[in-house]
């Protein structure tokens, strides 16, 4: 079974419009901690935003929010406003465990603004 | 505060070549991790050092490739006899645990093409 799932191959959203970007897990680590990363064309791996499995609030970072549900094994992340810069591909990522931490990511999601 | 950095960006090669990336971890960064990305995939995992120790290779990681990280500060990777199933973007990342939180940061990359 994957470990990280995106099912959204692609997804287009207007300027200044909120969009979601679906990402599902599969651990029976209770210890993890889920990562989105953004990789415009120009091809680096840029991190947007963290949540730990034991994180008791939904985390936040400026016009990022990554809406935890635990239960469901979901961590989508949530653009706000959303801005011409903002297309590119979107990894969601899993790190198991407390020790090191290698990351599995996804296949990611292309998210495409236009004006 | 310079971020990840690795040359050369861009390497062209013919197959049966020997070729050897470099990255260069933010300063103060005690772990390095080695992923490799090919289109349309997240990035995978290929080895992992804390300060000079190897402790993690990936299977993915044949007996053509080697990473070494001498002085804990910056590495290389090296593969040797390239084929062309090694063409992709070799990624670099670093990280600093700081309590439960342990944050990769990723270089630019470094795009591998295999005639």
């Amino acid at each position: 079974a994957q470990k990280i799932t995106q099912t959204q191959p692609g997804m287009f959203v207007q300027e200044k419009e909120a969009v979601t970007l679906d990402c599902t897990y599969d651990t029976s680590d209770p210890s993890y901690g889920l990562f989105w990363y953004k990789q415009p064309s120009s091809g680096e791996m840029i991190f947007l935003i963290y949540q730990g499995s034991y994180d008791q609030q939904n985390a936040t970072e400026g016009r990022y929010s990554l809406n935890f549900q635990k239960a469901r094994k979901s961590a989508n992340l949530v653009i706000s406003a959303s801005q011409l810069g903002d297309s590119a591909m979107y990894f969601c990522a899993m790190r198991e465990g407390g020790g090191y931490s290698t990351l599995t990511f996804g296949k990611g999601t292309m998210l495409l603004v236009s004006p | 505060d310079t971020g990840v950095s690795q040359d050369p960006r861009h390497k062209i090669t013919k197959r049966g070549q020997n070729v050897t990336f470099r990255c260069d971890p933010i300063s103060e960064h005690n772990r390095l991790y080695w992923y490799r990305q090919t289109l349309g995939q997240g990035p995978e995992f290929l080895t992992y050092f804390q300060n000079e120790a190897q402790l993690e290779k990936s299977r993915l990681l044949s007996d053509r490739f080697s990473a070494e990280r001498p002085k804990g500060s910056f590495s290389t990777l090296e593969i040797q006899r390239t084929e062309q199933g090694d063409s992709a973007m070799y990624l670099c990342a670093s990280s600093l645990k700081r309590g439960n939180t342990d944050t990769q940061y990723f270089g630019p990359g470094t795009r591998l093409t295999v005639l």
